[in-house]
Formats: structure tokens, sequence, C-alpha cells
């Protein structure tokens, strides 16, 4: 299977900062990752499809890019309704795995 | 607009079976596959399963192989996931998803004695 290698596990951090986490793949997996924000007692909701495409709705602080195996998703002047848990997923290939997520905390 | 409404969750004993539900509405449910995905408390999320628009295509988690039977029926607009022989591990959440972009609220299963 997969290996979807997420980092951070947590991150605190503060209003206004830029954010990056990255998930590393244990083999290719092309352009097939999405990021999920998911908000505690909510759904997961998709942020980015494609490794680099912005889903509908979402703000254009987010982006999504990929260096090799390395997918990473980056907030740009982090607002208060972006303290959430984060997830990546590649759907490259069966099963379908996902990193085990991020958890950003204000300091 | 996109609804996923699960249902069928509850608490179970190990061993036992329990039949998840997933109404969809709001889009062409016979066009796409769907995603069964779960989320132990709190943990990380699963993928667990997945099934074809035309229920052609199915893959499992190897977690669930064995044991988990993902169907539709497209008349009905309704997804399922027939769970048998459960195991505490199987304790989660369980979100219904249309691709990734769209989930249900999701159904609660416990598996405890």
């Amino acid at each position: 299977d997969i290996q979807m290698t997420q980092s951070p596990s947590s991150m605190s951090v503060s209003l206004g900062d830029t954010v990056t986490i990255t998930c590393r793949a244990s083999q290719d997996v092309g352009i097939y990752v999405n990021w999920f924000q998911q908000k505690p007692g909510k759904s997961p909701r998709r942020m980015i499809y494609r490794a680099t495409n912005l889903a509908d709705g979402v703000p254009s602080r987010f982006s999504g890019s990929r260096s090799g195996s390395d997918y990473s998703l980056t907030i740009s002047s982090l607002e208060s309704e972006d303290v959430a848990d984060y997830h990546c997923l590649q759907y490259d290939e069966y099963p379908y795995t996902f990193g085990a997520g991020t958890k950003l905390e204000l300091k | 607009e996109v609804q996923l409404v699960e249902s069928g969750g509850g608490l179970v004993q190990p061993g036992r079976s329990l039949k998840l539900s997933c109404v969809a509405s709001g889009f062409t449910f016979s066009n796409y596959g769907m995603n069964w995905i779960r989320q132990a408390p709190g943990k990380g999320l699963e993928w667990v399963a997945y099934i074809s628009s035309g229920s052609s295509y199915i893959y499992y988690a190897e977690t669930v192989k064995g044991r988990f039977t993902i169907s539709r029926d497209n008349a009905k607009n309704t997804l399922y996931l027939q769970m048998t022989s459960l195991r505490s591990e199987d304790t989660a959440l369980y979100y219904c998803a249309v691709g990734f972009a769209y989930w249900g609220q999701g159904t609660l299963v416990t598996v405890s004695s």
C-alpha cells in the first residue's frame, strides 16, 4: 500500500502566519492528491484536488503544490477560521490512503 | 444542492453485523462512484471502500476485505455498506462521499460488548 507520511502532526500557529503542511508519498501518485480541512464535529471539506487545484469556494490563501513525491498545502496569512485539522489523501491507487493528519492550534 | 445522509449506525456486539445506508440527492447518483470513509474517535481518516457508478468496480481496504460489502441501488439513490464480523477496531464514524468532493455527516458505529 502507498504510505502518505504527513508532517507535522501538530503545529502551533498565530494569525497572519504562513503555514505549510507536507505529505510524502511512498511511491509515485502523480497528481492524485487531495487536501481536506476538518473542524471539530464536522465532516471533512475538500480544499485542494489533483495536488494543486483549489476546490470551489475555497479562499485563495490556500494553495497546493508538488515537488517530486512531496505534496504541500500552504495557507497564507492564516485566519482564525483556518484553525482545524488537515488531511492529505492519495487516490492514484487502491487502497486509497490518507495521511495521519495535522492539527493546527493557536498559540 | 448535493446531500448525503447516512444512517444505520449504532451499538453492536463484536462478531455481529450492521448495514449502513447513504441516501443521495442533488446530483445524478447513477453517474458517480461512491466511497465509504471512516474515522475512529480522535483518529485520522481511513478509506474503507469504493464502488463505481454501475457497480462494476469495487475495492476495499485490507482491514475490511472479506467482512464488509459495498453496494448501491441507483433506482433508490442509495449506497450501502454491509458490515459483518464486526470488531472493536471498527468503531468509528462512517462517512459516505461522492468522489471526495461531497461528504455526508456520518453515522457512528460502536462495536462493544
